[in-house]
């Protein structure tokens, strides 16, 4: 089996602060992890993955993920957020060899002028 | 870019009619999927397709069917609508392989309520 959890159902920051969103996630074997993000009345819009290597990665505006193995976490991050950040973010995991992508709650987040 | 396409955005139905929701994926993907979405229980598995006439139930697929003719198309089939399918439904779609590092692209999706 395989979960993730998103602690926040909703995280407010300023502009120009730096933003966090938390993901935990649970799996067998070795976890392929993924952040999307989704815009009002949007589908949503892959981010960033993390697969192997580099426990830090980057991705699309401006975000990036630490995953952390004894943790098991892989928190999402930006140095400094925008207003246009505003939006719903998902954390998901899969398990190598599996088709099926397993997504947390969501993280409504606001990011005030 | 990956472009996958929903037939409606907005839809509404009556109780007890068929429905049908269309997907249209122009990259060549094997792998297609529809998720529901709810407020608070984020996105929900109903089926996946790896291929061509063949499918997988995901987590939810009571009330639901899915057909794949061809490569590019998977459709949704609501056979009997209720009010609890009420909800967004999501399409996506997936470059092949088992591995699972591949992301998924996701269509606008379709909310569609049942009255």
């Amino acid at each position: 089996a395989q979960s993730v959890a998103q602690p926040e159902d909703q995280v407010n920051v300023a502009e120009g602060n730096p933003l966090t969103v938390k993901c935990t996630y649970s799996v067998s074997g070795n976890p392929y992890l993924f952040w999307y993000v989704q815009y009002p009345n949007r589908g949503l819009q892959f981010l960033l993955k993390y697969i192997t290597g580099d426990n830090l990665v980057k991705g699309s505006y401006g975000f990036e993920a630490e995953f952390n193995k004894s943790q098991t976490s892989f928190h999402l991050k930006k140095p400094s957020a925008l207003v246009s950040d505003s939006a719903l973010y998902f954390c998901a995991v899969r398990r190598l060899g599996d088709y099926k992508l397993s997504f947390g709650a969501g993280t409504t987040v606001t990011v005030r002028a | 870019d990956v472009k996958v396409t929903q037939s409606s955005r907005y839809l509404v139905k009556r109780t007890g009619e068929k429905v049908f929701l269309e997907c249209v994926q122009d990259m060549d993907h094997e792998n297609m999927f529809w998720y529901r979405q709810d407020p608070g229980l984020g996105l929900r598995l109903i089926y996946f397709s790896y291929d061509v006439k063949m499918k997988e139930k995901g987590d939810i697929p009571e009330g639901y069917s899915v057909s794949r003719e061809k490569k590019e198309r998977f459709s949704l089939i609501l056979e009997s609508a209720s009010t609890n399918q009420t909800s967004m439904y999501l399409c996506a779609s997936s470059s092949p392989g088992t591995l699972g590092a591949y992301e998924q692209y996701f269509g606008p999706g379709t909310r569609l309520t049942v009255t």
